[in-house]
């Protein structure tokens, strides 16, 4: 059974900070890895989407990896702002569905 | 396009009432999913529809759960008889590929309170 684990739990950084958000997973026959935002009260919007053929995707300030073998990818953000504040989710696609992490909640300060 | 519509955002009922959540996917996607959230268990998903037929319900976590998609463009997830464990945010999200495979919109989210 697929295992999706994030650490940390919960980040806090001043604005400006580099950081990097982490996301291991169990079963590496995976097609895809996905990194999501989730605001207080709303969905999720997807960041970025990593095939299982690819190393890494990037998008504005964003930057996520993957290593399909050790189970692993990294989310880093470049230059935070208060506006990166938000529940960010990892999810594995595996088998029939999309596995999701627990999240790790941001937080940046201004 | 308006993106994953779902209704309603707030629901608050007594145990034992039935509960009707509605879902309208992104037009074009044949895949559909419905998930619940909680504090303590995460997302989870609870069933997969392609081309509106279930493919996975093994999330469904009891038969007082039940889903159904009668088109391409509407879904339903009722519960019946609820009950205060089922307090959770239940969202749809569709997708245009294989479940898994290619990115999923979500919807907004129906958050239920069974009192």
């Amino acid at each position: 059974k697929q295992e999706v684990t994030q650490i940390p739990a919960a980040l806090s950084v001043p604005e400006g900070e580099n950081l990097v958000l982490n996301c291991s997973f169990t079963d590496s026959a995976i097609y895809n890895l996905q990194w999501f935002r989730q605001d207080p009260g709303k969905g999720l919007t997807s960041l970025l989407l990593i095939q299982s053929s690819q190393r890494e995707q990037t998008s504005g300030r964003l930057n996520a990896s993957l290593d399909k073998s050790s189970g692993r990818s990294t989310l880093y953000i470049a230059a935070s702002q208060p506006g990166d504040s938000a529940t960010y989710l990892c999810a594995v696609g595996s088998g029939n569905k999309l596995v999701f992490g627990a999240g790790t909640i941001l937080r940046v300060k201004s | 396009d308006a993106g994953v519509i779902q209704s309603p955002r707030h629901e608050v009922t007594e145990m034992g009432q039935e509960v009707t959540l509605r879902c309208k996917p992104i037009s074009g996607h044949n895949s559909l999913f419905w998930y619940r959230q909680t504090m303590m268990r995460g997302l989870e998903l609870l069933i997969y529809f392609n081309n509106n037929v279930p493919i996975d319900d093994s999330g469904m976590p009891e038969d007082r759960f039940s889903a159904k998609m009668p088109n391409a463009s509407f879904s339903t997830l009722k519960i019946q008889p609820s009950e205060p464990r089922d307090s959770a945010v239940y969202f749809c999200a569709s997708g245009s590929g294989r479940a898994g495979a290619d990115t999923q919109y979500f919807g907004p989210g129906t958050r239920l309170t069974v009192l």
